[in-house]
């Protein structure tokens, strides 16, 4: 079946590095994203992985997949009170049209 | 700002009533997608419409029914609401290929009394 999980909250301090776990079932997830969504908004593309890609860097955010233990994280450098956010975890799956399953999201809380 | 619009923002209406929600996609993007989220369902695929034409369908209830016109805004229509119904609705646009990204819009946030 169709599943993504991660954990519903995350606290860290302003500066400190961020980790957020995200785990899937499906091992024919073809891409895996990673979006943020603020307080009354939408959500924000932050990042995306291919799934034969291992690593992905982007400025202050890297994302490490591991495909055998069906596990995507989004590591965000030197973090700000302004990424306090819901991260939302999705995948695509392989033969999909292109819908995307979400995690339930992790609530990151950064304090100053 | 992703490129995507969705009207209205806010929505409040009574149960059993019938609203619509509008949605138009980033230039140039065939590809339009609604999902729902809710506080205990989170964020659930509705459907998918491609180039005026319906693509996928994921958890959408009978009482919905979307639409793509040919200058490919997307409508969805919801009928005969419930409580249950009250939820954030999102819109995402993407381009020609299954594999190009999706980018959302703002939402309509709709409220069933």
């Amino acid at each position: 079946g169709e599943d993504v999980e991660q954990s519903l909250f995350l606290s860290v301090r302003e500066g400190d590095s961020s980790v957020i776990n995200c785990t899937y079932t499906d091992s024919s997830s073809t891409y895996l994203y990673w979006y943020k969504q603020e307080p009354g908004a939408g959500l924000q593309l932050l990042t995306y992985i291919f799934s034969n890609m291992d690593m992905k860097q982007d400025q202050r955010l890297t994302v490490l997949l591991n495909k055998k233990d069906k596990h995507l994280s989004l590591r965000i450098a030197d973090t700000q009170t302004g990424d306090s956010a819901i991260y939302f975890c999705a995948e695509r799956l392989e033969g999909s049209q292109g819908n995307l399953i979400f995690g339930k999201g992790t609530k990151l809380s950064v304090k100053p | 700002d992703s490129g995507v619009t969705q009207t209205p923002k806010h929505l409040i209406t009574a149960t059993g009533q019938r609203v619509t929600l509008r949605c138009s996609p980033r230039s140039g993007d065939l590809s339009v997608y609604w999902y729902q989220q809710s506080l205990d369902q989170g964020l659930q695929f509705l459907i998918q419409y491609y180039n005026g034409e319906e693509r996928a369908k994921g958890n959408i209830l009978e009482r919905f029914s979307a639409q793509q016109f040919p200058d490919l805004h997307s409508e969805l229509n919801l009928s005969s609401l419930e409580l249950g119904d009250s939820a954030l609705y999102f819109c995402a646009s993407s381009g020609r290929a299954t594999t190009d990204t999706q980018y959302f819009g703002p939402g309509t946030r709709l409220t069933v009394l």
